[in-house]
């Protein structure tokens, strides 16, 4: 069964400095995807970035990237230069096989980000 | 991108009561999902809205309880049937295009209050 894990309930780093958030990720099939999702306090849920399990190079996006070690499992999110609007709720997501099959998610990580 | 307007957006309810949650997609859409966030937690997948047939329920969740439509490809809805307030949470509706299409969409979400 696949699965998704982020052990850190929450971060803080100062402003302008890079933030690493964790995910790992346990499952069978060797098509899958990997999602980065944020949600402020507002509640939405804003896609970030996406990895799939075949993509040779790290997918980024602004200041988003994302460091995949397919040997260790793990997808973590790399922000860049933080800002105070990136403090929020992240969650780490997969969905396994081809598209539109059913996404899980892990725990989440409350990001804050210090003035 | 797809966008997805929910219905409504939130709600007090009483016990014992039923609510039905609305969602539309702008655009036809393969794959519609229902998930639950509950306070402080992640996103649970309640069920796969399939057009035209009966949807698939995640373990844990019963058709009984969250009965749910899906008439055509933009419009599905989630029924939460007599309602206690264990129920009190964040119900949101998400969508993909299939297909290696990889972004998931998500609604706004509806916040229920059961007292």
């Amino acid at each position: 069964a696949q699965k998704i894990t982020q052990t850190q309930p929450g971060m803080f780093v100062q402003e302008k400095e890079a933030v690493t958030l964790d995910c790992t990720y346990d499952t069978s099939d060797p098509s899958y995807g990997l999602f980065w999702y944020k949600q402020p306090s507002s509640g939405e849920m804003i896609f970030l970035i996406y990895q799939g399990s075949y993509d040779q190079q790290n997918a980024t996006e602004g200041r988003y990237s994302l460091n995949f070690q397919k040997a260790r499992k793990s997808a973590n999110l790399v922000i860049s230069a933080s800002q105070l609007g990136d403090s929020a709720m992240y969650f780490c997501a997969m969905r396994e096989g081809g598209g539109g099959f059913k996404t899980i998610f892990g725990a989440g990580t409350r990001l804050f980000v210090k003035a | 991108s797809a966008v997805i307007s929910q219905k409504p957006s939130r709600d007090i309810c009483q016990r014992g009561t039923s609510l039905t949650i609305q969602c539309q997609v702008d655009s036809q859409v393969t794959m519609m999902f229902w998930y639950r966030q509950q306070p402080g937690q992640s996103l649970t997948l309640i069920a796969t809205a399939n057009q035209g047939s009966e949807a698939t329920y995640e373990s844990g969740f019963v058709i009984d309880k969250f009965p749910i439509s899906r008439p055509n490809l933009t419009f599905s809805t989630l029924t939460v049937s007599n309602m206690s307030p264990e129920d009190s949470s964040i119900y949101l509706c998400s969508a993909n295009r299939g297909g290696g299409q990889e972004t998931q969409y998500f609604g706004p979400g509806t916040r229920l209050l059961v007292l």
